[in-house]
């Protein structure tokens, strides 16, 4: 069955510090591949895909990720992290090119940022 | 665009009691989804429609759970009777998979408290 794992339930870097959230993901053929981030209070927000084509993926708020098929790894990065990242990241997988309407969330991690 | 409106934000009911949540998905999205997030679960999937007809409902945990899609700008996910299991955060989120814009929209959520 297909699963996404993230290793990290909770990480703690400081303001101005690279990050990097692992996500692995099993599954037989080609993935979708996303991340999402959810603030305090908020739903989840979309903030980079993978589907195709070059393998680094660039999204908002300065967040890029890297799809590894070697790896089964999609791990997202971000140079220097702000205050405003702290947050609930959730990496997500769709299960096939058919059906990637219903896609799979990892138990997600946690972000926290020290000024 | 004013995004996926989910009403309530916040409810909070006796045990026994019936619950109704809304959901207005955004305009010209042809999927929706209602997710529940606990603290012990994740985020699970509990149904999903596509232009307005139920596809996959094998997440809803029992027969006190039902959802409905009377048109396109409208679904509610009633519970009857209420349990305090399940007091968790109840997304709705709305999908355009025929377009560029994959991936979902998420709502802002209802907490759900069920004492």
């Amino acid at each position: 069955a297909q699963s996404v794992t993230q290793p990290d339930i909770h990480i703690t870097v400081s303001e101005g510090a690279s990050l990097e959230l692992r996500c692995n993901y099993s599954y037989g053929a080609t993935p979708y591949l996303f991340w999402y981030v959810q603030s305090p209070g908020q739903g989840l927000q979309l903030l980079l895909k993978y589907f195709s084509g070059d393998t680094l993926v660039q999204g908002i708020k300065g967040f890029e990720a890297e799809f590894k098929r070697s790896q089964s790894s999609f791990n997202l990065r971000k140079p220097s992290v702000h205050w405003s990242d702290a947050a609930e990241y959730f990496c997500a997988v769709a299960t096939s090119k058919t059906s990637y309407d219903k896609v799979i969330f990892g138990p997600g991690t946690s972000l926290s940022v020290i000024p | 665009d004013a995004g996926v409106i989910q009403s309530p934000r916040h409810e909070v009911t006796e045990m026994g009691q019936e619950v109704t949540l809304r959901c207005k998905p955004i305009s010209g999205h042809d999927y929706l989804f209602w997710y529940r997030q606990t603290m012990m679960r994740g985020l699970e999937l509990l149904i999903y429609f596509n232009n307005n007809v139920p596809i996959d409902d094998s997440g809803m945990p029992e027969d006190r759970f039902s959802a409905k899609m009377p048109n396109a700008s409208f679904s509610t996910l009633k519970i009857q009777p209420s349990e305090p299991r399940d007091s968790a955060v109840y997304f709705c989120a709305s999908s355009d998979l025929g377009h560029r814009n994959y991936g979902y929209t998420f709502g802002s959520g209802t907490r759900l408290t069920v004492v």
